[in-house]
């Protein structure tokens, strides 16, 4: 079964830190990589697609990368409303698939 | 500014057929170069890509669901629609239709507020 894999499946960070995230994809390099912010209640919101590119309207604190690896989201200094559920998703093929998620707990 | 809405029954038998529709506002669907996406996301766990729609193109459709899933465009009312036949209890999930940032093609950045379709007798 093919599938994407993230971790933790729980992060807990102290406001002002740093968080990062990691989703192991199908391929590496790949330039289709998107990561998600999901809160409660609420849709899936684009953070970075592209691996490395901001969405309309995302803070500059998110940023995507990849090493040889894996891919990262890392959000710098911690902010109270970041918490959420973050997922990413791998587009270089079909069909596309989304991570399981990672739980982001602010201290 | 792209907005999109889903609509549809919320409560379904065990073997019939979900039918869903999504409305676009602030974009075209027949004149923009994007692929319309269904992804739903059953209680509790991460979101499943359904099927990614073109108006005059072929659609991609997840391998997992292929069998049963059918969607028409109806470019006159801007709408895409999504049918699911024979479902089950796993077809339970908030379902959603979206659309890709400009220039991209399969992420999603524009989002309904997403149906909760519960499949029960």
């Amino acid at each position: 079964e093919v599938v994407v894999t993230q971790s933790p499946a729980t992060l807990s960070v102290s406001p002002g830190e740093r968080a990062t995230l990691s989703c192991r994809a199908r391929q590496i390099p790949s330039k289709y990589l998107a990561w998600y912010q999901q809160k409660r209640g609420q849709a899936p919101r684009l953070l970075i697609y592209g691996v490395s590119t901001r969405a309309t309207g995302v803070p500059a604190r998110f940023s995507g990368s990849q090493s040889v690896t894996e891919f990262t989201l890392t959000i710098s200094s911690l902010q109270s409303e970041d918490s959420a559920v973050y997922y990413c998703q791998d587009y270089s093929n079909w069909p596309l698939l989304f991570g399981q998620g990672t739980k982001l707990e602010i201290k | 500014q792209v907005q999109m809405q889903e609509s549809g029954p919320g409560l379904v038998k065990p073997s019939e057929t979900l039918s869903l529709t999504c409305t676009v506002s602030g974009d075209s669907i027949s004149s923009t170069s994007y692929y319309w996406g269904w992804i739903r996301q059953p209680p509790g766990k991460g979101p499943e890509w359904i099927v990614s729609i073109y108006y005059n193109r072929n659609n991609y459709y997840n391998p997992s669901l292929k069998s049963r899933v059918t969607t028409s465009v109806d470019t006159s009312k801007n709408q895409f629609s999504l049918k699911l036949s024979s479902v089950t209890a796993a077809d339970t999930a908030i379902y959603f239709c979206a659309r890709p940032p400009f220039g991209e093609e399969h992420s999603f950045e524009y989002w309904g507020q997403g149906i909760l379709v519960t499949v029960s007798s």
